[in-house]
């Protein structure tokens, strides 16, 4: 099975501290993807990479960045983390075509992220 | 811009019941069309898709969905409710606009199944 996981479950951190959340895939997918997930709004898009040292703002990138070195892994960094950042974020990876498993999305388990 | 709808933030249903979660979308070209579920503390779960062919499509856990064109909806649907079903659902789409791919959500519909 395709496994997606991420390195922190919970965090708590203090305002305007640099924050690393860390997303591993171990199925060579192309695709990476971070949204964050808040009530009543759903799953929102922050960036995401179809290959290494390529990246795409989503629909809500301001205040964060991304890095992906290499395939399996895709880390979102907050540079400067604002209470407004306090969040549940997701990490899915996938393959696009037409081979079986294509095109859908493998999600981590989530990191719940407080910012204090 | 393409965009998902779920209409109803809540749907109440008694197990053994029939269950409908509306989703309708708004893309151009031809849609991509998922839905996820998530229980409790967990990621998301891929449940089924629509990318072609025929309009009725079966997933996991028993549910199935109904793409209709004409009414841009793509609602799921399970014949007999369990309260194991009980959890959050959400329907995407494929955005395939910038010509790369990336996935839109809904806002979610949380599902009770009552005793």
């Amino acid at each position: 099975d395709v496994k997606v996981t991420q390195s922190s479950r919970y965090l708590v951190k203090r305002t305007g501290e640099k924050v690393f959340l860390e997303c591993v895939q171990d199925m060579d997918h192309e695709n990476m993807f971070w949204y964050r997930q808040d009530p009543g709004l759903g799953l929102r898009l922050i960036y995401f990479s179809y290959d290494v040292k390529m990246k795409e703002k989503g629909d809500i990138p301001e205040g964060y960045s991304v890095s992906r070195e290499k395939k399996e892994r895709f880390s979102l960094i907050l540079e400067s983390a604002s209470t407004n950042q306090t969040s549940m974020y997701l990490c899915a990876s996938t393959r696009p075509g037409t081979v079986s498993g294509a095109n859908v999305l493998t999600f981590g388990a989530g990191s719940r992220l407080t910012v204090l | 811009a393409q965009s998902v709808a779920q209409p109803e933030d809540q749907v109440n249903v008694a197990e053994g019941n029939p269950l409908t979660v509306k989703c309708t979308y708004s893309v151009s070209g031809n849609p991509y069309l998922f839905w996820y579920v998530q229980y409790p503390n967990r990621g998301l779960q891929f449940l089924l898709k629509y990318i072609t062919g025929d309009n009725l499509v079966k997933g996991s856990y028993g549910f199935e969905a109904e793409f209709n064109k004409s009414q841009t909806s793509f609602h799921l649907k399970k014949p007999s409710a369990l309260v194991s079903d009980s959890a959050l659902y959400f329907c995407a789409v494929r955005d395939q606009t910038s010509g790369t791919y990336k996935y839109i959500f809904g806002t979610g519909t949380r599902l009770k199944v009552l005793a």
